[in-house]
């Protein structure tokens, strides 16, 4: 039972565009949310979280927007660069709870 | 401050066998949890132990299976392995209730 959706395995955008990478959930007890990057060889780490009391949450040039009513998440990058061609695993819990649910990832790949 | 350490980082076993794979935490980090990624299913939530106590579970078999020891240090094992179980095994250390885990770089198990 997949709780926590990333549809898309791949996307691939040019340097200094913006990278939407989307997330869809099933669970309505989730409260808390986050983004995590992943290198090849390396484990995941932690990029932003939103908290359901938000919609918005922005730390440079990424942004997470959350509709709660839609179940649905996204990561803003703005604007892309080489570097943050990584997976990005999309995560959610109930708050304060360490028992967290991630989707499959996203494979992002920013062109020069 | 350290990070997550998992060992080993590489092994090979072969079907039937059992590996026990170990995760030392973030110092100070009581709540410890695993997850198994293999291509396209994400990042599978195995368990959760904060304080030697398994605290959440996801939906694995028996077959797999962990504990924690007093310095929060963490094993898991799995028996009568099969060739499904290949997979990169993550551990993540967080504090109760913070919601953001930091993950080690992981321990690659083929099974043959």
């Amino acid at each position: 039972d997949q709780q926590v959706k990333q549809n898309s395995p791949s996307l691939s955008v040019q340097e200094g565009r913006i990278s939407i990478l989307n997330c869809d959930y099933t669970n309505s007890m989730f409260d808390y949310f986050l983004w995590y990057k992943k290198y090849p060889a390396e484990g995941p780490t932690f990029l932003i979280s939103i908290s359901s009391i938000k919609d918005k949450n922005e730390d440079g040039r990424f942004t997470v927007f959350l509709n709660k009513s839609a179940k649905h998440l996204s990561l803003h990058i703005v604007p892309s660069q080489p570097g943050d061609s990584a997976v990005y695993f999309c995560a959610a819990s109930e708050d304060n709870n360490n028992d967290m649910r991630f989707g499959a990832g996203t494979r992002l790949t920013v062109k020069p | 401050k350290a990070g997550v350490t998992q060992t080993p980082r590489y092994l090979i076993k072969t079907r039937g066998q059992q590996v026990t794979l170990s995760c030392s935490p973030i110092s100070g980090h009581r709540s410890v949890s695993w997850y198994q990624q293999t291509p396209g299913q994400g990042l599978q939530f195995l368990f959760e132990y904060f304080s030697e106590t398994q605290r959440n579970k996801g939906n694995f078999p028996g077959r797999f299976s962990g504990r924690q020891f007093s310095n929060s240090r963490s094993e898991m094992n799995v028996s009568t392995l099969e060739l499904g179980d290949s997979a990169l095994y993550l551990c993540a250390s967080g504090t109760s209730g913070a919601n953001v885990l930091t993950f080690g770089a992981g321990s690659r198990l083929t099974v043959l």
